[in-house]
C-alpha cells in the first residue's frame, strides 16, 4: 500500500519558470490538500479538494493552481514560480471528515 | 483566528524519562485534534486522534489529553527512547470555508539521548 506519492523530491527552478509538483494517493481518499512548510511557521494550507472535479483556496493560494481530474491525483501547478515560494510541500488526503490526515514525504523546492 | 501554539519549541531529555509535550490554542470550538510526527525529510505521520467531545486517546506509550476549556492538550511519552526523536506537531481540525481544515502548531522538536 502506497499511501500518498509525491514527485520529485527534490526541485530547483529559476525565477520565473513554471512547474508542476505532481501527488498521488492509492486509498480512495476523497479528501486531499497541498500544504507548504516553512520554518518557524507550521504548515499552511495552500489548496483543497473534497472530490473530483470540486477545489477550494486555503490560506495561501496566491501564484498557485490545482485540478482535480480523478479521485487518485491532485496536482499543484506554480505559474510563475518566485523566491518566496521556496519551501518544503506536502500532500494529504484523508477518508472522511475527521479522520486522520495521510501525509506524503514532501517536495523540497527551491527558487533562484 | 484560531492560534495554535507549542512551547517550547525544541526539548532535550535522557533516555527512559517520562515526559509532556505542551499545545495551547485560543478558540475551544474545535472538531478534533491530532498528533504528528515528523521525521528529518519526511512527512508527517498521525499518532493519536482526540474528537472533540473525548478527553484522551492512548496508542502503546503514547497518551494524548485535550482539555477545551483551558485551551490546551498534552501528548505524553512515557518510557522515552532515542528511536522518539522527532519533531512533534499538534493540529486542530476547525471550520473554514467549505471543509473544515487542520490549524497547525509549529512543533517540538524533541531529542532522547540515550
Amino acid at each position: 500500500n502506497a499511501g500518498v506519492t509525491q514527485t520529485p523530491k527534490f526541485q530547483v527552478l529559476k525565477t520565473g519558470q513554471s512547474m508542476t509538483l505532481q501527488c498521488a494517493q492509492d486509498m480512495n481518499h476523497e479528501y486531499m490538500s497541498w500544504y507548504r512548510q516553512d520554518p518557524g511557521m507550521g504548515l499552511r494550507l495552500i489548496h483543497y479538494s473534497v472530490g473530483a472535479g470540486i477545489t477550494d483556496q486555503g490560506e495561501v493560494p496566491n501564484g498557485y493552481n490545482v485540478s482535480r481530474s480523478t479521485t487518485e491525483d491532485f496536482p499543484l501547478r506554480l505559474l510563475s514560480a518566485a523566491p518566496s515560494q521556496t519551501s518544503v510541500y506536502f500532500c494529504a488526503s484523508r477518508d472522511r471528515e475527521g479522520s486522520p490526515l495521510h501525509f506524503g514525504n514532501g517536495t523540497r523546492l527551491t527558487v533562484t | 483566528k484560531q492560534e495554535v501554539t507549542q512551547i517550547p519549541a525544541a526539548l532535550s531529555v535522557p533516555e527512559g524519562e517520562n515526559l509532556v509535550l505542551n499545545c495551547s490554542f485560543t478558540d475551544s470550538a474545535i472538531y478534533n485534534l491530532q498528533w504528528f510526527r515528523q521525521d528529518p525529510g519526511k512527512g508527517l505521520t498521525s499518532l493519536l486522534l482526540i474528537q472533540s467531545s473525548q478527553r484522551e486517546q492512548t496508542s502503546g506509550r503514547l497518551n494524548a489529553s485535550l482539555d477545551k476549556s483551558s485551551g490546551r492538550s498534552t501528548l505524553y511519552i512515557a518510557a522515552s527512547q532515542p528511536g522518539d526523536s522527532a519533531t512533534y506537531l499538534c493540529a486542530l481540525l476547525i471550520s473554514s470555508g467549505s471543509a473544515r481544515q487542520l490549524t497547525f502548531g509549529s512543533g517540538t522538536q524533541l531529542t532522547v539521548l540515550p
